[in-house]
């Protein structure tokens, strides 16, 4: 069984940039697609972008503007960094692998959560 | 608003059936596969169904999948206590270029 572990700041100001990290283990990094998802106080998941090892990055469109998803294969670890941040991208947020044949998620991370504050 | 539609709640008896819809498009269902998901809040989802109808490695065949057109279904045989939890359809959306979730649906085994 594949484990995930996210890690970062559980508290960011507004207007400044959310920053996470996901270790996988090694040697798993080129088989998924790498995801970030997130799933805000009280509501449903929204996946918000992935990146293939390779250099391929799709992005959810509503966020796409403020989203950079990385890969760190010396580490074994991809990185979320979502900027200009507000109390709406409140949430716990997953890291998790996509099958690169895009049908399903597995394995997927506890989740971290982030919550925007002054 | 989600892409894809499920009720917010569905409840049944221990050891009664139950099952939960998950509506969508010809952009999403319609034309790509579907997966489900079971998450106990403060723990990882975890893949229950994926290809619209095959069993994870694990998950017992008291859960089952199916899809018809737009629509898909996550059924539950034999409820348990331990079931309760919030149920997640997903798909990729061909015309969003991105991959949707449903809204959730809390099952109460009652």
């Amino acid at each position: 069984q594949v484990q995930l572990q996210e890690s970062g700041p559980g508290l960011v100001k507004p207007s400044e940039t959310l920053s996470l990290t996901c270790t996988v283990p090694d040697g798993s990094i080129s088989r998924y697609y790498w995801s970030w998802i997130r799933q805000p106080p009280g509501k449903g998941l929204e996946w918000i972008g992935y990146m293939y090892y390779r250099g391929s990055t799709n992005y959810n469109p509503s966020l796409k503007s403020r989203v950079t998803i990385s890969v760190d294969m010396s580490k074994n670890q991809f990185s979320l960094k979502l900027k200009s941040v507000t109390s709406a991208d409140t949430a716990v947020y997953y890291c998790a692998g996509l099958v690169t044949s895009l049908k399903w998620f597995d394995p997927w991370g506890q989740g971290t959560l982030v919550t925007v504050s002054s | 608003q989600s892409v894809l539609t499920q009720p917010p709640s569905v409840s049944a008896a221990p050891g009664q059936k139950v099952t939960i819809s998950c509506s969508g498009s010809n952009s999403n269902i319609g034309y790509n596969y579907v997966s489900w998901y079971q998450h106990f809040p403060g723990t990882a989802p975890k893949l229950l169904i994926y290809d619209n109808n095959k069993r994870h490695s694990g998950i017992p065949d008291r859960f089952s999948g199916s899809k018809s057109g737009t629509s898909a279904t996550l059924g539950i045989t034999g409820l348990q206590t331990g079931d309760e939890a919030d149920y997640y359809c997903g798909t990729w959306d061909t015309s969003l270029s991105a991959w949707v979730f449903g809204g959730g649906t809390k099952l109460i085994v009652l």
